[in-house]
Parts: structure tokens; sequence; C-alpha cells
């Protein structure tokens, strides 16, 4: 099983900062790699796929990266709407599909 | 506009079987993994599994002996049955979709439904 590491577990960021959240896969996932935003009481909804192409209707403030195994979703102007926990999930190697713990984005 | 919806009992007693059902509107249910994931009140995500529209399913090995999926292409649903259940089964369950010819993700989730397990 790929495992995924994301850090930090919270980040605190002021309104209009830039945010940066990390992920670490286990061993490569190649670009298999989503990321997810998730409100409290909401489901996951689909930010980016394929490590940097953002799904369709995302804000493009709303960014992805690869090196190797190390993943970075950036978000270059935290807007109020933004405040929310993000998971990565590898969809490379399966049975089992991997998400990681999640990175809370809080207000600073 | 692809939507999905998760249905069943909300409370399931010990031992007994967790039974759910997704139906899905607004798209065609062929060509797509049709997927179960779950999330413990405060915890992270889990997949559960996914069901092909031909019937054939891949599950978390973790999960596997107590699993069961099945898909009814004729009503554009499919459902999980998790049998033997225990309070570590407390959970919100989503069903969510992802394509088979380009996997990105998981595109369309369910609003999710908390299933307790309690006597």
């Amino acid at each position: 099983e790929i495992v995924m590491t994301q850090s930090p577990a919270t980040l605190s960021v002021s309104p209009g900062e830039r945010a940066t959240l990390s992920c670490r896969a286990s061993q490569s996932v190649s670009s298999n790699l989503a990321w997810y935003q998730q409100k409290p009481g909401q489901a996951p909804r689909l930010l980016i796929y394929g490590a940097s192409t953002r799904a369709t209707g995302i804000p493009a403030r709303f960014s992805g990266s690869r090196s190797g195994t190390e993943f970075t979703l950036t978000i270059s102007s935290l807007q109020s709407e933004d405040f929310a926990v993000y998971y990565c999930q590898q969809y490379y190697h399966w049975p089992p599909w991997t998400f990681g713990q999640g990175t809370k984005v809080d207000i600073k | 506009q692809v939507q999905l919806q998760e249905s069943g009992p909300g409370l399931v007693k010990p031992s007994e079987t967790l039974s759910l059902t997704c139906t899905v509107s607004g798209g065609t249910i062929s060509i797509y993994y049709w997927n179960w994931i779950r999330q413990s009140p405060g915890k992270g995500l889990e997949w559960i599994g996914y069901v092909y529209y031909s019937g054939s399913t891949d599950y978390n090995p973790s999960l596997k002996s107590r699993l069961t999926m099945s898909v009814d292409t004729s009503k554009n649903q499919f459902s999980l049955k998790l049998n033997s259940v225990t309070a570590a089964d407390t959970a919100v369950y989503y069903c969510a979709r992802m394509s088979v010819t380009d996997r990105q993700g998981f595109d369309y989730w369910g609003q999710g439904i908390l299933v307790t397990v309690s006597s």
C-alpha cells in the first residue's frame, strides 16, 4: 500500500496570503495524484488531477506541481472560501487507492 | 449535471450488515469506476472499493473479507454491503465516480450518509 504523507497538519494563513501544502508518496505514483478540498459537512471536491491540471471550474489561484514523489498544492492568494481541509490522493497503485491525512488551512 | 445520492439506514447494530445504495442521475453508468469512500468522525478518507458497470469489483484489502459491491445498470444504481460491522465502521459513507479511460481522481461525489453502528 502506498502511504501518502501530508504536511503540515494545520496551516494558519491570513486572507490574501499564499498557502503551500505538501504531500509525499512512499513510492512513485508518477503524476497520478489528485487534490481535494473539503469544507465542514460537505463532500470533498476535486481541485487538481494529474498532479497539476485544474478540474473544471476551479479558479486559477489553485495550482499543483510535482517533484519526484513530492507534490505541492499552492493557493496563490487565499480567499475566505478557501479555508478548509485539503487532501491528496494517489490513483496509480491499487488496491487500495490512498489518501493523505489532510491539511487544515485556517485563518491566522 | 451528474448527481450521486446515497441512501440506506443510518443506524446498524453491531455484527449486522451495513447496506447502502448510490443512485446516479444525469449521466451514464458505463465507462466509470463507481466507488465507495468513508470518513470516520473527525478522521481522514478511506477508499473502500469500486464496482464497474460490468459488475467487476476491486476492494480495499483491509475490508475485502466483509465486502460485497454490485451494480444495477437498469436502475443506474450501485450498492455496498459490509457485514459483521463494529463501532469502527461508524463513518460518513460517500459514493464517488472515477473515469476508467482517463483516471483523473474522483470527480463527482454524493453528499454522504452517516452510518452509526450501535446497539
